[in-house]
């Protein structure tokens, strides 16, 4: 198993209340991503980190935000959580990206339900 | 926009009853095509990534192929093991991997 870890697994929180879910990798990977899981939707991507505080956006990233202040480390927060953001959150790290994709290794994931 | 589409749904095979999944994409400049195995409450987990029409991989029961449209996975002789949802992606603009929805597979005895 790749070294990823995600904290916490589960959570319940409520709406408006902020959240920040954490993914800590041991395999000094230089990119890590955030995605989200829904029934019918697939993955899809948050946001991502190509090195220590760059990040850029994913296709879902309203409401979310990131930060990368060291390698292995890569925080998700919700600013004010909402019930639409209720969904399964994968981390993934990976090596790099070139002229052929990098493959992408994932975490086990965190349940998140807003109420 | 980059579509990957996965076809079917959802799949029941008997043990030992070989068939195949299929993903089909359209994305400008193909640069990789990955197969993952997801169970569920786990993540995600690699097992295949094609780079070329015409190349294939295996691995146990498993063996995925590309052509220039689609790839297929195609399970030889399943066990109730291989019970999964196996999704697909291909890389899109900039660092995205577009994912398709996944066939969800049960294999009974």
């Amino acid at each position: 198993d790749a070294g990823i870890t995600q904290s916490p697994r589960h959570k319940v929180t409520e709406t408006g209340t902020p959240v920040t879910l954490r993914c800590h990798q041991t395999e000094n990977h230089r990119y890590m991503y955030w995605y989200r899981q829904d029934p019918g939707h697939g993955l899809r991507l948050i946001h991502y980190s190509y090195g220590v505080k760059d990040t850029d956006k994913g296709e879902v990233s309203d409401g979310y935000s990131v930060s990368r202040s060291k390698t292995e480390d890569f925080l998700l927060t919700l600013e004010s959580a909402t019930s639409s953001q209720t969904s399964v959150y994968f981390c993934a790290i990976s090596e790099g990206q070139g002229a052929l994709f990098g493959t992408q290794y994932f975490g086990p994931g965190t349940r998140l339900t807003v109420l | 926009e980059d579509q990957v589409t996965q076809s079917p749904e959802a799949l029941r095979l008997q043990e030992g009853e070989s068939s195949s999944l299929n993903c089909s994409y359209t994305v400008s400049g193909l640069r990789g095509l990955f197969w993952y195995r997801q169970d569920p409450g786990k993540g995600p987990e690699f097992l295949f990534t094609l780079y070329s029409a015409g190349e294939e991989k295996e691995k146990e029961r498993l063996k995925a192929t590309l052509t220039k449209k689609e790839s297929f996975l195609h399970i030889t002789a399943p066990k109730p093991e291989d019970s999964a949802t196996y999704l697909c992606a291909v890389p899109g603009g900039g660092n995205k991997l577009t994912f398709g929805t996944g066939t969800q597979l049960k294999v009974e005895l």
